[in-house]
């Protein structure tokens, strides 16, 4: 089955810095790739996804990249804020005709320091 | 509120006690998930519906656990015997018809005495 491996585990940065967190799939029939943002006791926010049909997509100061050869996709944000700590979570699908479970990858803590 | 909601938020109990989790889906999603979430980890893939037809279950879904949705709305997630290692947050997601996005509930942290 599918199997996603993410890193890093933890990154900090100052605040107005770049953060880039990586992920890597094993079955290269997955073609959704969502990115959630879990606050402490708070549910997983989908904060933006891609398809495999796509390369990049951007939405204001977050990112993510495909690369389908490689089946590595990474998440970018840019100018980052104190608000952006949080638990990020990778996910790949291979949606089918009645559903798509995800396979998530284990999170990255993300710190900004003020 | 028309996000996804799940109850109880919180449930202790003690080891051989059967528990029973609500989750009440987004207006109109006929899909729905469920989802475990241990410390530092991801989310695993348990279970999912689509109204009220059950459709995948995981290996992780041992007899001890059962899960329905009788009228393609709510689902109701038990686990019978309940085990230590059954602690976990247990999460529901769902999407509508063929759409990709999943929106999460918040939970309801199982802890298992």
């Amino acid at each position: 089955g599918e199997n996603v491996e993410q890193h890093p585990s933890t990154l900090s940065v100052q605040e107005g810095d770049s953060a880039v967190i990586k992920c890597t799939y094993s079955d290269s029939a997955s073609n959704y790739f969502p990115w959630y943002k879990q606050e402490l006791g708070k549910r997983p926010q989908l904060i933006i996804d891609i398809r495999s049909n796509v390369g990049e997509k951007k939405d204001q100061r977050i990112a993510v990249t495909l690369n389908k050869t490689a089946k590595h996709f990474s998440l970018h944000i840019t100018e980052t804020q104190p608000e952006d700590s949080a638990v990020y979570f990778c996910a790949a699908s291979i949606p089918q005709e009645y559903g798509n479970k995800l396979v998530f990858g284990a999170g990255t803590i993300l710190r900004v320091k003020s | 509120d028309t996000g996804v909601s799940q109850n109880p938020r919180h449930k202790i109990t003690k080891r051989g006690q059967n528990v029973t989790f609500r989750c009440d889906p987004i207006s109109e999603h006929n899909r729905l998930y469920w989802y475990r979430q241990t410390l530092g980890q991801g989310p695993e893939f348990l279970t999912y519906f689509q109204n009220e037809a059950q459709l995948e279950k995981s290996r992780l879904l041992s007899d001890r656990f059962s899960a329905e949705r009788p009228k393609g709305s709510f689902s109701t997630l038990e686990i019978q015997r309940t085990e230590q290692g059954d602690s976990a947050m247990y999460l529901c997601a769902s999407s509508f018809r063929e759409r990709y996005e999943q929106f999460f509930g918040p939970g309801t942290r199982l802890t298992v005495l």
